[in-house]
């Protein structure tokens, strides 16, 4: 089935630093792929998404690639600020098998001053 | 315009209880998806509704169960809580066009189920 496996948290760095959470996929048919970000106490946020292979999701610095070959989708940020201080997840959506979401157990994201 | 809306915020309860949560969808969605988080886990998929009916379901038993009304709100239900029900519960929406085939849900706050 549909699975999908992020890299272990938490990750700390300090502010201006570069960010990579890696995220690879299995998925049988050619889902779309979708980072969400959740800040504490709130529910998800859509933070980018890309529903083809070599497409670059990108939105408030942050950016990810559909890569079809590796079947990943690894999230990056050139320099991280405090306030992106929060869980990352990565989710698929296979159209081929309706609505639902698979989500990633999640990545813990803390920027240090 | 408002987002996704859920009700309540948080609610504790205890073991063998009955529960309904809530929620409005977005402004243009019909369809409603529920969603379980654990503590330190990504979201489940419970179950999703549109037109009324259930579309699709997850891996959950039949003590949890949902309901879509004719203006698109939905509310799950769960009988006979678990300690193991606790967790948050996410509602997300989504509009049933072209684009929603790349399932672009928008979620709500949650409700934070507490079982005692």
């Amino acid at each position: 089935g549909n699975s999908v496996t992020q890299m272990e948290g938490p990750v700390t760095l300090s502010e201006e630093a570069f960010l990579t959470i890696n995220c690879t996929y299995t998925a049988t048919g050619y889902p779309s792929l979708f980072w969400y970000v959740q800040y504490p106490g709130e529910g998800l946020q859509l933070l980018l998404k890309a529903t083809k292979a070599d497409d670059k999701g990108s939105n408030k610095g942050f950016e990810a690639t559909y890569r079809k070959e590796t079947t990943s989708f690894h999230l990056e940020k050139g320099s991280v600020q405090v306030s992106d201080s929060a869980v990352y997840f990565c989710a698929l959506s296979d159209p081929n098998q309706g609505g639902k979401l698979i989500f990633g157990q999640g990545t813990e994201l803390s920027v240090k001053p | 315009d408002a987002g996704v809306t859920q009700s309540p915020t948080h609610l504790i309860k205890t073991r063998g209880q009955q529960v309904t949560l809530r929620c409005s969808p977005k402004s243009g969605h019909d369809t409603v998806s529920w969603y379980q988080q654990a503590l330190g886990q990504g979201p489940q998929f419970i179950f999703q509704y549109y037109e009324e009916e259930e579309r699709q379901r997850g891996n959950f038993p039949d003590r949890f169960s949902g309901h879509q009304f004719p203006n698109y709100s939905s509310e799950l239900n769960v009988n006979a809580l678990l300690l193991g029900d606790s967790a948050l519960y996410l509602c997300a929406s989504s509009p049933t066009t072209q684009a929603s085939l790349y399932n672009e849900q928008f979620f709500g706050p949650g409700t934070r189920l507490t079982v005692l």
